[in-house]
């Protein structure tokens, strides 16, 4: 049981390249989310699932994508990317979006745009 | 808008020297608190949730409590492995409907021990 894998663990963009950041979860579960860690900052919420096919915008989701054809992967994409999007971004997962589930966080990837 | 904000930025301690990490929180209605551990290069890992004022929970050196206002996790005899980011982070109650279970950190509380 693996929990939460992200791939690539390190990656360096330059400005106006596009990447897919990876995540994967092995728990089943069905609710899905993609967080951006700033130094000193709180984590923000980029994008979250609550099932396969289904997606939505969380606090700052201004140039990235997501989609979920399954219920195990959640790739993030950047589109064009700026130096603002110098951050390190971790997927989550839990069993439910409703009350009362912890999120299982995977081990992140850091990403610097120059 | 649900506010997180934790207190001290960072601690320094020394091995054996207990103390508390404080978490305020602004939030319409909380359904759950949560602690989490972060050691660097790595995510967040879960502690605790809490769901009411009054509850307490503890796992080995650390104890976390809850008032209406603010949590504290409170840190008896730390040892070094103990160093780590610890972030708190709110839920907020949805009166109906699903939530997707929506969270707002807080910046988090860097510890460190001293052996």
């Amino acid at each position: 049981n693996a929990g939460v894998t992200q791939t690539p663990k390190f990656r360096i963009l330059k400005i106006g390249q596009s990447m897919t950041l990876q995540c994967t979860q092995d728990m089943n579960h069905n609710y899905m989310y993609w967080y951006r860690q700033d130094p000193g900052m709180g984590l923000k919420l980029i994008y979250y699932s609550v099932g396969a096919g289904i997606t939505d915008k969380g606090e700052v989701p201004n140039g990235y994508n997501v989609s979920r054809s399954t219920t195990e992967d959640f790739p993030l994409r950047l589109e064009l990317a700026a130096p603002s999007q110098t951050s390190v971004y971790f997927c989550a997962s839990s069993y439910s979006g409703g009350f009362y589930y912890e999120q299982y966080f995977g081990p992140g990837t850091r990403l610097t745009v120059t | 808008e649900d506010q997180v904000t934790q207190s001290p930025e960072a601690l320094r301690l020394q091995e054996g020297e207990s103390s508390s990490l404080n978490c305020s929180y602004t939030v319409s209605g909380l359904r759950g608190l949560f602690w989490y551990r972060q050691d660097p290069g790595k995510g967040p890992e879960f502690l605790f949730t809490l769901y009411s004022a009054g509850e307490e929970k503890e796992k080995e050196r650390l104890k976390a409590t809850l008032t209406k206002k603010e949590s504290f996790l409170h840190i008896t005899a730390p040892k070094p492995e103990d160093s780590a980011t610890y972030l708190c982070a709110v839920q907020e109650g949805n009166a109906g409907g699903t939530s997707y279970g929506k969270l707002t950190f807080g910046q988090g509380t860097i510890l460190t021990v001293h052996p």
